[in-house]
């Protein structure tokens, strides 16, 4: 079994609608957990940071963190074409040390 | 955000010959440097993490041989892929932090390799 659980897509909405994201995760010591944007072929590009369970809200973007659950979310609201990427969630025990990535949720958002 | 440099963006070499991937911390001092692979579809998988001036700590599974990690400044760390082969290829991306306990780690924008 994997660590982190990231459903691949990919995932089509139309523009303005929300997009819905996951990942499941097993190992209970994850404290901090954070959300990526990939574009094809490009490194990924940090979208939210929390730490511990909650919301984090930022513009368009919420972070959902339930770790009695063992589950994260990120949700993009009024979604947009420039949207259109993969989104990777990863997690690790210590700040900024080494993370575990989900394989990425591929999204396509149409105008 | 602070800004990270890879190079090259793509690279295709014979098999056989090896590889240098350079990352560069532009507009800051990167202590700690790490190592992804990321295989289409997939998640990015740690090969490994250098310290400034020490040896680079592989991931199990990682031959420290076969990828060369050097990270003898500050601002560079250079991968080098040795006696490539096809298996090789894939995405290689770095990521750079700088000193502090809570301090963002940047990605660079990845180089794909491919060996023929």
């Amino acid at each position: 079994q994997k660590e982190v659980e990231q459903d691949p897509g990919p995932l089509s909405v139309p523009e303005g609608a929300i997009v819905s994201l996951n990942c499941t995760y097993s190992n209970s010591a994850f404290q901090y957990f954070m959300w990526y944007r990939q574009y094809s072929r490009k490194g990924p590009e940090l979208l939210m940071y929390t730490y511990s369970s909650g919301n984090k809200e930022d513009g368009r973007f919420t972070a959902q963190v339930d770790k009695s659950s063992k589950y994260i979310s990120l949700f993009i609201r009024d979604s947009q074409p420039s949207d259109s990427a993969t989104y990777l969630c990863a997690m690790t025990t210590d700040s900024w040390g080494k993370l575990q990535f989900g394989a990425g949720t591929q999204v396509v958002v149409t105008p | 955000g602070a800004v990270v440099s890879q190079h090259p963006s793509r690279v295709i070499c014979k098999s056989g010959t090896s590889v240098k991937i350079e990352c560069r911390s532009l507009d800051f001092q990167a202590t700690t440097m790490f190592w992804y692979r990321q295989f289409p579809k997939q998640s990015l998988m740690l090969m490994a993490t250098s310290n400034e001036g020490s040896k680079a700590t592989y991931e199990q599974g990682v031959e420290k041989d076969k990828f060369l990690i050097n990270h003898a400044s500050l601002t560079l760390s250079t991968l080098t892929v040795t006696s490539a082969h096809p298996e090789d290829s894939s995405f290689y991306i770095c990521s750079a932090r700088a000193r502090g306990s809570n301090t963002e780690a940047f990605f660079g924008q990845g180089t794909r390799l491919t060996v023929v």
